[in-house]
């Protein structure tokens, strides 16, 4: 079974600061994506970012940088210069065999 | 404009009255999907498309229904509604490039209330 889990129901962190969100997913499928995904409270599903698998190399937008341990298998989310718009609801998600699941998503909050 | 549609946005209903959820993507995507949220469990895949007329199961496919006759369409069919499918929907859409999948578009969301 595919199982994706984030242990951090609630997260907050200072205007400016860095902060890290955590995901692990137990898959015995070797080829697959992995996504994190913003849901601010207007509930739109926003990607954040993605990474393959088969790339060694961590994925980075912006302000945005994952930290992927594929034999770990955790896919952690760090957040640097916190801003008041990154308030909302973070979602780790992976896709392996055409089939999406989802983490049960940690509440980040940014204090001014 | 690229975008996912969902129709409608919010609806209530009563126990066994058949209802569908619309559904419709302007990307010319091959895969489509439908999702409910539900607090503390985050997102269940409830089915998906590869492509028109082919249709796979996901998570929680039991209560449901979908169909795909054109690519750019994927109704959501509840025959017979119960409160346990109380639940915000989503559907989402996305292309493949060289075999690898693409970015996933989710539309607005589906807000659904069964008495």
């Amino acid at each position: 079974a595919q199982t994706v889990t984030q242990s951090q129901p609630e997260m907050s962190v200072q205007e400016a600061e860095t902060v890290t969100l955590s995901c692990t997913y137990d898959t015995s499928e070797s080829n697959y994506y992995l996504f994190w995904y913003k849901q601010p409270p207007s509930r739109q599903m926003i990607l954040v970012i993605r990474q393959e698998a088969y790339k060694q190399q961590n994925a980075t937008e912006n302000r945005f940088s994952v930290n992927f341990q594929k034999a770990a298998k955790s896919f952690s989310l760090k957040i640097s210069d916190s801003q008041l718009g990154d308030t909302a609801m973070y979602f780790c998600a992976f896709m392996t065999g055409n089939q999406f699941y989802f983490g049960t998503g940690t509440s980040l909050t940014v204090i001014p | 404009e690229a975008q996912v549609t969902q129709n409608p946005r919010y609806l209530i209903t009563v126990t066994g009255k058949k209802l569908t959820v619309t559904c419709s993507q302007n990307m010319n995507h091959e895969y489509m999907s439908w999702y409910r949220q539900d607090p503390g469990l985050g997102l269940r895949q409830i089915y998906y498309s590869m492509n028109v007329e082919v249709t796979d199961k996901g998570d929680v496919p039991e209560g449901y229904k979908v169909s795909r006759k054109e690519k750019r369409n994927f109704p959501l069919i509840l025959e017979s509604p119960s409160p346990n499918q109380t639940s915000l929907y989503f559907c989402a859409s996305s292309g493949t490039s060289g075999g690898n999948q693409e970015t996933q578009y989710f539309g607005p969301g589906t807000r659904l209330l069964v008495l």
